[in-house]
């Protein structure tokens, strides 16, 4: 059972303008969301996270979105990078250290 | 800060074999989880440990244990490797290990099955 779900496994962007990234969820309990960027042959890094009892957090080009109605989450870069071509992947926890992540999408830039 | 080092980077084993994968955090921090990554499920979470004790445990067989020692470093342990087992093993380190702690991943262990 996927409780953290990434529909799109790959997205293309031209650089400079906006990629979108999303995830859904269906347990409720989490109260935890965080993005994290991985390159090959290394591990994942963190890039933001946000509490749900906010909708919104920015960090310079990244800004997440919670949308915990809908159950939904999202990334925004802006402006997209070349350097930013890497898989991200959402993941979610309750209270502990346990993530459940997605299954990642692939976001490719395109100079 | 030293991030966090995971040994060996590659391995290959026959099914039938035990293996041994080690983590040493980043300094200070006393959380270390561990995933399995694998392409078609994507990160899974195996366990985590915090001053020498297991605290939570994700679904995996008993095949797969792990321990924390005094410095906080830990070890993984697969025994009687099986061809799925074949991943990418990572492990992450955080100070406390509280859902707002931020885990720093290491660049992982590639385990090869044949």
């Amino acid at each position: 059972d996927q409780q953290v779900k990434q529909n799109s496994p790959s997205l293309s962007v031209q650089e400079g303008r906006i990629s979108i990234l999303n995830c859904d969820y269906t347990n409720s309990m989490f109260d935890y969301f965080l993005w994290y960027k991985k390159y090959p042959a290394e591990g994942p890094t963190f890039l933001i996270s946000i509490s749900s009892i906010k909708d919104k957090n920015e960090d310079g080009r990244f800004t997440v979105f919670l949308n915990k109605s809908a159950k939904h989450l999202s990334l925004h870069i802006v402006p997209s990078q070349p350097g930013d071509s890497a898989v991200y992947f959402c993941a979610a926890n309750f209270g502990n250290e346990k993530l459940t992540f997605g299954t990642g999408t692939r976001l490719t830039i395109i100079p | 800060k030293a991030g966090v080092t995971q040994t060996p980077r590659y391995l290959i084993k026959t099914r039938g074999q035990q293996v041994t994968l080690s983590c040493s955090p980043i300094s200070g921090h006393r959380s270390v989880s561990w995933y399995q990554q694998t392409p078609g499920q994507g990160l899974q979470f195996l366990f985590e440990y915090f001053s020498e004790t297991q605290r939570n445990k994700g679904n995996f067989p008993g095949r797969f244990s792990g321990r924390q020692f005094s410095n906080s470093r830990s070890e993984m342990n697969v025994s009687t490797l099986e061809l799925g087992d074949s991943a990418l093993y990572l492990c992450a380190s955080s100070l406390t290990g509280f859902s707002t702690d931020t885990q720093y991943f290491g660049p992982g262990t590639r385990l090869t099955v044949l």
